[in-house]
């Protein structure tokens, strides 16, 4: 069964500052979709960036990027430039190629100091 | 543009009362739908998903059922609410193209 493990409960970063927030996941699939949510206080699931295990390339959202390392299976969000909106709770989920069902990790909490 | 519609948005409702949440998707066709529950503090657990119109699928066993009576509707139900259904209960679709999962703005069901 895939898992996916978000360590971390939370994390704080000083405005304008980067902030990286960690995602491991294990599959025996070699083909798959990753993806970062985000829950602000509104509690909406917004999707932040998603990543296709086929591509090498790390996907890049504006201020948002990735850092994707699929024989670690790894899946980390890096987050420039931080603003007081970033600030919510943020879900790291995977996908499997051949279906949709979204297993998600337990969430981590972001605050951004002013 | 597709958009997704959930409600309530709050419903607070005494132990052993029935339950109806309705989820509507506008702007696709024959869409993927999914409810998952958030318990306070917690990810996402999918309750069920649904592929086409009366096909359910149940991931995890709990006093909950979901129906699909049309292609772009999604209800979930309970006949006799427990305690333990407290939550937040989020609807989502996809497209059948590998797109992301899009979800709705959520109910916050509280049992008393």
């Amino acid at each position: 069964a895939q898992t996916v493990t978000q360590s971390q409960p939370e994390m704080s970063v000083q405005e304008a500052e980067t902030v990286t927030l960690s995602c491991t996941y294990d599959t025996s699939e070699s083909d798959y979709y990753l993806f970062w949510y985000k829950q602000p206080p509104s509690r909406q699931m917004i999707l932040v960036i998603r990543q296709e295990a086929y591509k090498q390339q790390n996907a890049t959202e504006n201020r948002f990027s990735v850092n994707f390392q699929k024989a670690a299976k790894s899946f980390s969000l890096k987050i420039s430039d931080s603003q007081l909106g970033d600030a919510a709770m943020y879900f790291c989920a995977y996908s499997p190629g051949a279906n949709s069902k979204l297993t998600f990790g337990k969430g981590i909490t972001l605050s951004v100091r002013p | 543009s597709q958009t997704i519609h959930q409600w309530p948005a709050t419903l607070v409702q005494p132990v052993g009362s029935p339950l109806s949440l309705e989820c509507t998707v506008e702007g696709t066709s024959n869409p993927n739908l999914y409810w998952y529950r958030q318990a306070a503090g917690r990810g996402l657990q999918l309750l069920f998903y649904s592929v086409g119109i009366g096909q359910i699928s149940s991931e995890v066993p709990q006093n909950l059922s979901a129906s699909r009576p049309q292609d772009r509707q999604f209800i979930l139900s309970s006949k006799k609410l427990l305690l333990s259904d407290s939550g937040f209960y989020l609807c989502a679709w996809r497209d059948r193209h590998n797109q992301p999962q899009h979800f709705g703005d959520g109910t916050r069901l509280s049992i008393l």
